[in-house]
This record gives C-alpha cells, sequence and structure tokens, in this order.
C-alpha cells in the first residue's frame, strides 16, 4: 500500500511558468514532509522540506504548500528553468520511526 | 568529502547468479538503507539498518541480504539473481532517526539480470 500519493506522474512546463506537484498521504503521525530532486544517472538530493506546525515554507523558487486537514502538500516551482528538468519524490517520516516512505515520482520537463 | 559511494556502478548478471553491491559513507552516520528504483514505482525499501550489526527488511526483502559489518559499509546482496531484480539501487545514509536528518543518497547501481 501506497503510504504517499504523488500526482502528476509527468509534467511539462514552459520556461517562466509555475510547476506543481502534489502528493497525498493517509497516516497522521507523518510528521516531515521532505522533497527530493534526482537528475538523471544520479541519486535523489534534498531539496526542501517542511513540519506540519507550518503551511508553507519557500526556498528561492521552491515553495511548499502545506494542507494538514486535507493531509496534502505540494511543491511549487516559480519561474521554472530548463535546469529544473529532473524527477521530483515527495517524502513522509515519522519523528519516531526509521525510514522515509516515497512517493512514485513526477518527471518534470520544462521547454524552452 | 566523498558522502555515499556504491560500487559497482552497472553490472549484468546471468539468472542465478549472485553478487554483492557495496555502500561506503564516510559521513559517520548511524542508517544506513538500501533501495530499489523501478519505473512508475517510486523508491522501495529493501533492507535497513540503524547501527553497526542490526539489519531489518523493508518493503521488498525477498531475494536480498544485507550485512553492516561495520559502521560506514552496508553490502546488499543477491544470492540467486532473477530479471525480476533488474533496477537501479541506491544506498542511503542518515545520521539520526528524527525528520530533520535527511537522507544522503549514493548515485546508484545499474543491475540487470538477462
Amino acid at each position: 500500500q501506497q503510504q504517499v500519493k504523488q500526482s502528476p506522474q509527468s509534467l511539462i512546463v514552459q520556461k517562466g511558468g509555475i510547476s506543481i506537484i502534489n502528493c497525498a498521504y493517509e497516516n497522521t503521525a507523518f510528521d516531515y514532509f521532505p522533497w527530493y530532486q534526482q537528475f538523471p544517472g544520479k541519486g535523489p538530493a534534498l531539496l526542501i522540506a517542511i513540519r506540519p506546525d507550518v503551511s508553507e515554507k519557500k526556498e528561492g523558487r521552491f515553495t511548499i504548500s502545506f494542507n494538514k486537514s486535507a493531509k496534502q502538500f505540494s511543491l511549487h516551482i516559480m519561474d521554472s528553468q530548463p535546469g529544473d528538468s529532473a524527477t521530483y519524490f515527495c517524502a513522509a517520516s515519522i519523528n519516531t520511526g526509521n525510514q522515509f516512505y516515497f512517493g512514485t515520482g513526477t518527471s518534470l520537463t520544462v521547454i524552452p | 568529502n566523498a558522502g555515499v559511494t556504491q560500487t559497482p556502478k552497472f553490472r549484468v548478471l546471468k539468472t542465478g547468479q549472485s553478487m554483492t553491491l557495496l555502500c561506503a559513507q564516510d559521513m559517520n552516520h548511524e542508517y544506513m538503507y538500501w533501495y530499489r528504483q523501478d519505473p512508475g514505482m517510486g523508491l522501495r525499501l529493501i533492507h535497513y539498518s540503524v547501527g553497526e550489526g542490526t539489519t531489518a527488511k523493508g518493503e521488498v526483502p525477498d531475494g536480498y541480504n544485507v550485512s553492516r559489518l561495520k559502521k560506514q559499509n552496508f553490502l546488499l546482496g543477491l544470492e540467486s539473481a532473477a530479471p525480476s531484480q533488474t533496477s537501479v539501487y541506491f544506498c542511503a545514509s542518515r545520521k539520526h532517526r528524527g525528520g530533520d536528518y535527511g537522507y544522503t543518497f549514493g548515485s546508484g547501481t545499474r543491475l540487470t539480470v538477462v
């Protein structure tokens, strides 16, 4: 059973546009929600993360929006650039747990 | 600082052959993980370790074994490779349990079983 559901599977955005990737979860014990970015041939790398005590976190062009009541969180990439083309994974973890649970990934292509 | 190093980077096995994937980290992390990545399925946890000498099963452990004899190394073994084990394998490490300590991933091992 997929603990974290991610959509869409793939996304094509024009340069300068906004990329939005959504994730949903069921386990209310999750208390940490990171996003990972993966370029072809590389391992995933931590991009940005949020805790459920805040509704939004922004780092440069990347923003996480968090809706605790809906059990959803999303990644927004503003002013998307071709260099942002990568696969993005959302994840969730429990502070007292041993592992992260990952979404199935979104392949983002930003076209010039 | 090398981070997490995986060897080999590529490997082709025949069905029934065995092999060991090596993961080494130089960050003194306690926790280490083996994931496999398949198209449309994301990252699935195979086995993990919360410290030297300890291992535990993840979501998809069948057909794999692991060992953590030294804190810095985590080995993933395939005793009798099957085509279903064709995948990209990622090792990750983490300093402590707790959300603020994210994973550091290696660059992956692409394994093909024919």
